[in-house]
């Protein structure tokens, strides 16, 4: 079936650089998001986007966030600077609707770990 | 705002053993719910979701029945499986805003052999 497909799955920085991570989502889908899992902890919503603009963000996305998807390419989480708080596993998930109609697909996940 | 509360932190059965997971919502209207299992080192996939008062949602032998007079989205599986321990996440999505799923904490099944 489709997948959400999240390059690299593990990515490793110092405190201080940015980072991108890269989500390929499902060809046809039209809603993206990310949300943040600190190992052994809840999914934590973070951003959704639809038309080239955010839609929603919660308190978590702090101004450091930033998220894109230039010409429905990879739709990208990008953290400029990091902080060692950052690290976690980050998911990217799509949909072709909201609410009612379509349950987001969920990728693999990329670990980051800020050191 | 809206959210979605799991009572059980850890549950451990034995296979065979009948499986309940509380799910209880805070929400204004009719939000979609969902119940999503993540195994260890994956994504979390989707069970099932319902978004009507007493509608069924039901996939691989758990099942769920919305029910709004209760607020609540209870997930149950008759037969466990030891293949069957993950962690199971109630999430809710507010249909009239379309907003994105919020998850609950979150409940680890283990089942023994």
């Amino acid at each position: 079936g489709p997948k959400v497909l999240q390059i690299p799955s593990h990515q490793i920085i110092d405190m201080g650089q940015m980072v991108t991570l890269n989500c390929d989502p499902v060809s046809n889908h039209l809603y993206f998001y990310w949300y943040k899992q600190i190992l052994g902890q809840q999914m934590e919503f973070l951003v959704n986007f639809y038309n080239g603009k955010v839609m929603e963000k919660s308190k978590l996305f702090k101004d450091q966030f930033s998220v894109e998807r230039p010409d429905g390419s990879y739709f990208t989480l990008k953290i400029q600077p990091t902080a060692l708080e950052d690290s976690a596993v980050y998911f990217c998930a799509s949909s072709l609707g909201q609410g009612n109609n379509q349950a987001p697909l969920f990728g693999e996940g990329t670990r980051l770990s800020v050191l | 705002g809206d959210s979605v509360t799991q009572t059980e932190g850890q549950v451990a059965l034995s296979e065979e053993d009948f499986l309940t997971i509380h799910c209880n919502y805070s929400a204004s209207g009719y939000p979609t719910l969902f119940w999503y299992v993540q195994y260890p080192g994956e994504g979390p996939q989707l069970l099932f979701r319902a978004s009507r008062d007493k509608e069924k949602g039901s996939s691989r032998g758990f099942e769920a029945t919305y029910d709004k007079g209760t607020t609540s989205f209870h997930l149950r599986k008759a037969s466990v499986q030891e293949s069957d321990s993950a962690v199971y996440y109630c999430a809710l999505s507010d249909s009239n805003n379309n907003n994105a799923p919020r998850f609950g904490a979150g409940t680890k099944l283990s089942v023994k052999p």
